[in-house]
């Protein structure tokens, strides 16, 4: 099956730190990689899509000096929260696409288990 | 916009009994709809999906049927197990594009 990693699943931070969480895919190649972000009793909200090799293209109302992502690899896309304040805590997820590079992606995401982040 | 609209949970039944979790949809153009579910301590797997009008998605006896005319996707189950206790998603595609768009969620207990 298609098996995507979330490192950490749980993280504290203090107010103006920042913190990266991982998203891997464990055993193919993810040209695509989606991040989420979901709030208590809310849909999953699409942040940014991430393509391997190039920039990642924002969602309207995403800040894209504020949650930096980098898709350095085919296996790997990072999300890093800068300068975290509390109104940034949420549960992250990630999904990874097996789709082709630049075009479409295919109809089966793959889904991390989710990352809980918690600024004090 | 596109947007999913789905039955707030929590759900409780009992084992054997009928299962109905209703999604509607708003989108322009013909998304593709989908069933995600979420077990405790793992990522949201596909379920089920369809992807054009009057197409039933299935599997591990759940079903979905795309109707168009009522914008509506509900996920059903003739006999729900404990093992089917989890959080489900319903979700749409748009026609265009990769995002998707997800409905809140509905938690499922069964209970024995």
């Amino acid at each position: 099956g298609a098996v995507v990693s979330q490192h950490p699943s749980w993280v504290i931070c203090k107010s103006g730190t920042s913190v990266k969480i991982e998203c891997r895919s464990l055993d193919f190649q993810a040209t695509t990689m989606f991040w989420y972000r979901q709030f208590p009793k809310q849909s999953l909200m699409l942040m940014a899509t991430s393509n391997e090799g190039s920039k990642a293209t924002y969602e309207q109302g995403v800040e894209k000096d504020k949650f930096l992502i980098n898709h350095a690899s085919l296996t790997l896309s990072t999300l890093t929260v800068t300068s975290a304040h509390p109104e940034d805590s949420s549960f992250y997820i990630c999904s990874a696409d097996k789709g082709l590079a630049g075009g479409f992606g295919t109809d089966t995401q793959y889904f991390g288990p989710g990352t809980r982040l918690t600024v004090l | 916009g596109d947007s999913v609209t789905q039955m707030e949970g929590p759900v409780t039944l009992s084992e054997e009994a009928f299962l109905t979790i209703n999604c509607t949809y708003t989108a322009t153009g013909y998304p593709s709809l989908f069933w995600y579910v979420q077990y405790p301590g793992e990522g949201l797997q596909l379920l089920l999906k369809a992807t054009k009008a009057d197409d039933k998605g299935s599997n591990k006896g759940f079903e979905a049927t795309y109707r168009k005319e009522t914008t509506s996707f509900h996920l059903e189950k003739g006999s729900v197990q404990v093992s089917d206790s989890a959080v489900y998603f319903c979700a749409l595609r748009e026609s265009t594009g990769n995002q998707f768009y997800f409905g809140t969620g509905t938690s499922l207990t069964v209970i024995p």
